[in-house]
């Protein structure tokens, strides 16, 4: 069961657009919205993370939007970079009434972004 | 210096091998981690461990044993590989149980062949 779903699978824009990848949630048990962007041959790294109490997060050129009731978040990268090609995660930690599962993260697909130069 | 290290980065073996892969981390944390990423790059979390002791283990196959010997090092030992198992394998750790901002170390890809 795919607990936390992301879309889109792949992103392609150009040089100063605004990708923004969505995800959405089921579980009411959690507490805590990261994302993480990987480079090729590495690991994922954490990027911006926000709590369910706060609408907006924002990190330099990067954006979470949350909704609760919605149970949804997404990520808008302001006037992307092509450094910024990278495949982005966002993810969902299970809070410490998730008995057992407390502290586990739950990835979404991710998403393959690409910004052409 | 890197915070998190696993050793090795690449591992080919034949099926019904047993192999290990190590982690250490110089970070100080309480937890760690391990996770599998698939073909299709989809993360999933495998075990948790915080301060040696075991939190979350999942669905995994008991092929598949984590060893703590202190709580800066998670290694993951793996009995009678298998065509599927081929993946790479990502070690985290994160100051606290609840406190889940993961630190991912390099990787290992596994091929199983």
């Amino acid at each position: 069961q795919q607990q936390v779903k992301q879309s889109p699978q792949s992103l392609i824009v150009q040089k100063g657009g605004i990708p923004i990848i969505n995800c959405a949630y089921e579980n009411t048990a959690f507490d805590y919205f990261p994302w993480y962007q990987q480079f090729p041959g590495k690991g994922p790294a954490l990027l911006i993370a926000i709590r369910p109490d706060v609408s907006e997060k924002k990190e330099g050129r990067f954006t979470i939007s949350f909704n609760k009731s919605a149970k949804q978040f997404s990520l808008h990268i302001m006037d992307s970079q092509p450094g910024d090609s990278a495949t982005y995660f966002c993810a969902a930690r299970t809070s410490m009434f998730g008995g057992t599962s407390y502290g586990k993260l739950t990835f979404g697909q991710g998403t393959i972004l690409t910004v052409h130069p | 210096d890197t915070a998190v290290s696993q050793t090795p980065k690449y591992l080919v073996t034949q099926m019904g091998n047993d192999k290990s892969i190590k982690c250490e981390q110089n970070l100080g944390h309480d937890t760690m981690y391990w996770y599998k990423q698939d073909s299709k790059k989809f993360l999933k979390i495998m075990f948790s461990y915080n301060n040696k002791e075991l939190i979350i283990n999942e669905t995994v196959p008991n092929r598949f044993s984590p060893k703590s010997p202190d709580k800066a090092h998670l290694n993951l030992h793996i009995n009678s590989l298998e065509l599927g198992d081929s993946a790479v394998y990502f070690c985290a750790s994160s100051p606290t149980l609840g406190n889940t901002e993961a630190f991912f170390g390099q990787g290992t890809r596994l091929t199983v062949v």
